[in-house]
């Protein structure tokens, strides 16, 4: 079966830092995999989404980037993190149907 | 005007209770409706998945698409304290599409 798995759960980073969040699927081959970020009230926005290896669209510019070095693997970063990139960050992933997502890294900058 | 709005509640039921949670969407487009449990601090876990209208059962969980008003619904019935979650609505066009949720519905169900 398909597993999604996201680490860290909780991370706590000072201003300026650099930030890595990595996202790994199993079972399944060639996947879309999304970066997501939900703040409270405000609902799901898509930040990245990867169709293959190397192949990344940005939905909004912002202080973050992200890459697939692997095709079942996507990780999200940060050169220097703002207080604003506090949130709720998921990854997720589809073939040919809804998005289906990591339990979710809880990102605090102090 | 948003691609789907949903009522964030608070929404605060007994146990037993039959629970609606309802959205409502733009784009007449939209063919494939998703619903998600959302449990805190955790990510959304996929709870039904349909496409065009009619409804979709899957134990105490009924899901319902009205594509004439724009309207989706998720119905539990016997409502549990497990269910206790924030409940989200998505919906696209299509599968390889953009995907648009609701901001989630808060649900509490008191034992």
């Amino acid at each position: 079966s398909q597993t999604i798995h996201q680490w860290p759960a909780t991370l706590v980073q000072p201003v300026g830092s650099p930030l890595s969040l990595e996202c790994t699927v199993e079972g399944t081959s060639n996947p879309n995999l999304y970066w997501y970020r939900q703040a409270a009230g405000r609902g799901l926005q898509l930040l990245f989404y990867s169709v293959g290896i190397g192949q990344i669209s940005s939905e909004v510019p912002q202080n973050l980037s992200a890459s697939r070095p692997q095709d079942r693997q996507f990780i999200l970063s940060s050169k220097k993190l703002l207080l604003s990139d506090s949130g709720f960050y998921l990854c997720a992933w589809s073939v040919g149907g809804p998005r289906l997502f990591g339990q979710g890294t809880r990102l605090t900058v102090v | 005007q948003k691609e789907v709005e949903q009522d964030p509640g608070p929404l605060s039921v007994p146990e037993g209770a039959i629970v609606s949670l309802n959205c409502t969407y733009s784009n007449s487009a939209f063919q494939y409706f998703m619903w998600y449990r959302q449990y805190s601090r955790k990510g959304p876990e996929l709870l039904m998945y349909t496409y065009s209208s009619g409804n979709k059962e899957d134990g105490r969980f009924t899901a319902q698409v009205d594509k004439s008003s724009k309207y989706i619904s998720l119905f539990i019935r016997d409502s549990q304290p497990s269910d206790s979650a924030t409940y989200l609505c998505a919906t696209s066009q299509n599968t390889g599409n953009q995907f648009y949720f609701g901001t989630g519905t808060s649900l509490t169900v008191i034992p």
